[in-house]
């Protein structure tokens, strides 16, 4: 089956833009989550979606960043006001919650890369 | 998900050596741990993970240990393939709370 799907794969826009960046998790995953890897780092979490619970949001890093996730399907992460310390590659993992005692492993996407130039 | 790194630490090794990578986790609630794969251009890879129970878990070709009293993981990679190079991230979870807490990574060259 399809695994995590991202878009766009790059995304370079100018400071102050807004972007928007698509996940579709695989199917039948009730789990999302966003991370951010910058440069040399390690996985960022950003936001954590799970069912039709309210969002873990405590890892985004500012009120510029937004997530939803539509239908308990696909998410969009979307940054205002772009700055170039934005820049980074976004990565979405989706998971199963069927077994009790969770965590449980995190699919990943291939990521996006956004450059603000 | 591309992880290329000026400052990444870096493990070298030949074909067909173990390699052991290290990590050192911070949370001492975490009871969940997993390692995960990064290769050029792609998100993380799951490997292998390891409960607080467990001292000790084997997979194939690779082992992950886990020292609670010093915090400390370590992935071994017996029988070392060119194939096997990429930066590698441990990551901590503590139940109760769903997301990972990763590592920096560690990035491994494996020479043929």
């Amino acid at each position: 089956g399809a695994g995590v799907s991202q878009s766009p794969s790059n995304k370079v826009t100018e400071k102050g833009k807004d972007v928007e960046l698509r996940c579709d998790p695989i199917s039948g995953h009730t789990a999302l989550y966003w991370y951010r890897q910058s440069l040399g780092q390690g996985l960022e979490f950003l936001i954590y979606f799970q069912g039709n619970s309210a969002p873990d949001k405590s890892g985004l890093p500012s009120d510029r960043f937004s997530a939803e996730r539509t239908g308990g399907s696909v998410s969009t992460l979307t940054i205002q006001r772009t700055q170039q310390e934005d820049s980074a590659v976004y990565l979405c993992a989706s998971s199963s919650l069927r077994l009790a005692g969770g965590p449980y492993e995190q699919y990943f996407g291939p990521g996006t890369r956004l450059t603000v130039t | 998900g591309e992880s290329v790194g000026l400052h990444l630490p870096t493990l070298s090794v030949q074909e067909g050596d173990n390699s052991i990578i290290n990590c050192a986790y911070s949370n001492s609630a975490s009871d969940y741990f997993i390692w995960y794969k990064q290769e050029s251009g792609k998100g993380p890879q799951f490997i292998i993970d390891i409960r607080s129970n467990m001292d000790k878990r084997q997979g194939q070709r690779v082992t992950v240990l886990l020292n609670k009293t010093v915090k400390h993981l370590s992935l071994q990679i017996a029988a070392t393939q060119p194939g096997d190079s990429a930066v590698y991230f441990c990551a901590e979870n503590e139940t109760g709370f769903q997301k990972l807490v990763f590592g920096t990574g560690t990035r491994l060259l494996v020479s043929p």
